[in-house]
């Protein structure tokens, strides 16, 4: 089925590991996001992508590096975990596609992933 | 910067009652409104999409209406139910296109809504 899904669910990690997160689109969407919610904060956009090999800077960048080698997947990796990222991420991606008929360029989010850093 | 404030924080609600949620923009300048609802512990679920060129949307017992020019929404729920106890989410996209303007969501704080039985 066409979708957005994010892997792992949850991770534990220790301060100073390095670990990433997995987000796969079936959309064909060329645009691809990294948020992370947190309770007095909402959702806050880390890092976006524009296109394979194209990525930039969001409000919350510090800490974390992204790829985009293939148009579907988008991992986000945390070079060195620290407590202050103990938080749910969400991937999430956006038209236009590449192919077929994009919905409208609503965004479509990921289940999330719950990452504690101890 | 792009602001979006979502009125009340918190509601709770008897079954059946119709109840409208509140969002405003401080920028009018919008491509698109979403709508949102989150359970807990769950990823966003898309509701509905009012583009800016669009003054409602609707699905089901919802209803999105959106004025631009005054940088307000409404989300409209009819007969509410328990099921519908969740928390919506407001965001605006202020762009089409991510390599002039970003083509970010910037989202309100949300409106956790309780359905009582």
């Amino acid at each position: 089925d066409a979708g957005i899904t994010q892997s792992p669910r949850y991770k534990i990690t220790e301060t100073g590991r390095q670990v990433t997160l997995m987000c796969h689109q079936t959309w064909s969407h060329s645009y691809m996001f990294w948020y992370r919610q947190d309770l007095g904060h909402g959702l806050r956009l880390i890092y976006y992508s524009a296109a394979a090999d194209i990525t930039d800077k969001g409000e919350v960048p510090d800490g974390y590096v992204v790829s985009r080698s293939k148009t579907e997947n988008f991992p986000l990796t945390l070079e060195s975990a620290t407590r202050s990222q103990t938080s749910v991420y969400f991937c999430a991606s956006s038209g236009p596609s590449l192919v077929g008929r994009s919905p409208n360029y609503g965004y479509t989010f990921g289940s999330g992933t719950r990452l504690t850093v101890v | 910067k792009q602001e979006v404030t979502q009125i009340p924080a918190a509601l709770s609600v008897p079954e059946g009652e119709n109840l409208v949620l509140n969002c405003s923009f401080t920028d009018s300048a919008i491509y698109n409104l979403q709508w949102f609802r989150q359970d807990p512990g769950k990823g966003l679920t898309s509701l509905l999409l009012i583009q800016s060129s669009q003054r409602e949307q609707t699905s089901g017992r919802l209803n999105a209406s959106l004025d631009k020019s005054s940088g307000r929404s409404t989300l409209y729920i009819a007969a509410s139910q328990p099921g519908d106890s969740a928390t919506y989410l407001c965001a605006v996209r202020e762009g089409r296109w991510i390599e002039t303007s970003g083509s970010r969501l910037t989202f309100g704080e949300g409106t956790q809504l309780t359905v009582n039985p």
